[in-house]
């Protein structure tokens, strides 16, 4: 198994350009979350899925889309990019919602905003 | 949002040396986790704690989940330069995966 990849690894945009982080997971599991890291702030939920067709609102959602049409598949889009959403974003899965499955998390994407 | 706070925010020690690092909350929690950060990946899972008072090892590492629910810490003993990272805790107070996550530990080890 790849596990959880992410692309692409590093990008850079200007402000107001849009663009998708892409994330997969081929451990079919039903639990897919995005985070978002920012120096002495650890990570932060931004949305999450507990299965295809559902996703719901995390911590700091604002400025960011998500859809799951697939198991697989969990895109995070950025309609207009700002600086404030430079920061290094990590995909997370695991099997299922309860609270004692482990989330395995992808290798992240480090973007900046100019 | 909640944040959990976590202690020291770094440690410069010499190789063999013992590390400790704590996490603590404002609210009860139901679980928590400690992750390890490599320069460059993702977090990944060290230790996972369900209950009050629990204690679980890890090979060098061993975590407990205090006895309050409000608080966790890590040691790790005898410390090798593999084990040069950051370290963050994490936390769950409801009934699902939504982790709530420390501002972390970066840990150096001189050889």
């Amino acid at each position: 198994n790849a596990g959880v990849t992410q692309t692409p690894k590093f990008q850079v945009l200007k402000t107001g350009q849009s663009m998708t982080l892409q994330c997969a997971q081929d451990m079919n599991h039903e639990y897919m979350s995005w985070y978002r890291q920012d120096p002495g702030m650890g990570l932060r939920l931004i949305h999450y899925s507990v299965g295809a067709g559902i996703t719901d609102q995390g911590e700091v959602p604002n400025g960011y889309n998500v859809s799951r049409s697939t198991t697989e598949d969990f895109p995070l889009r950025l309609l207009s990019a700002a600086p404030s959403q430079t920061s290094v974003y990590f995909c997370a899965s695991s099997y299922s919602l309860a609270i004692n499955n482990e989330q395995f998390f992808g290798p992240g994407t480090r973007l900046t905003v100019l | 949002g909640q944040q959990l706070n976590q202690s020291p925010q770094s440690m410069f020690i010499q190789e063999g040396e013992d590390v400790s690092m704590n996490c603590t909350s404002s609210s009860i929690f139901n679980t928590w986790l400690w992750y390890k950060q490599d320069p460059g990946e993702g977090p990944v899972l060290l230790i996972a704690l369900y209950k009050a008072g629990e204690l679980t090892s890890n090979g060098r590492l061993t975590a407990q989940f205090g006895i309050t629910r409000k608080d966790s810490f890590l040691n790790i003993s005898a410390s090798i330069p593999s084990d040069v990272g950051i370290y963050f805790c994490a936390g769950n107070g409801g009934a699902t995966n939504k982790l709530i996550f420390g501002t972390g530990t970066l840990l150096a080890v001189q050889p």
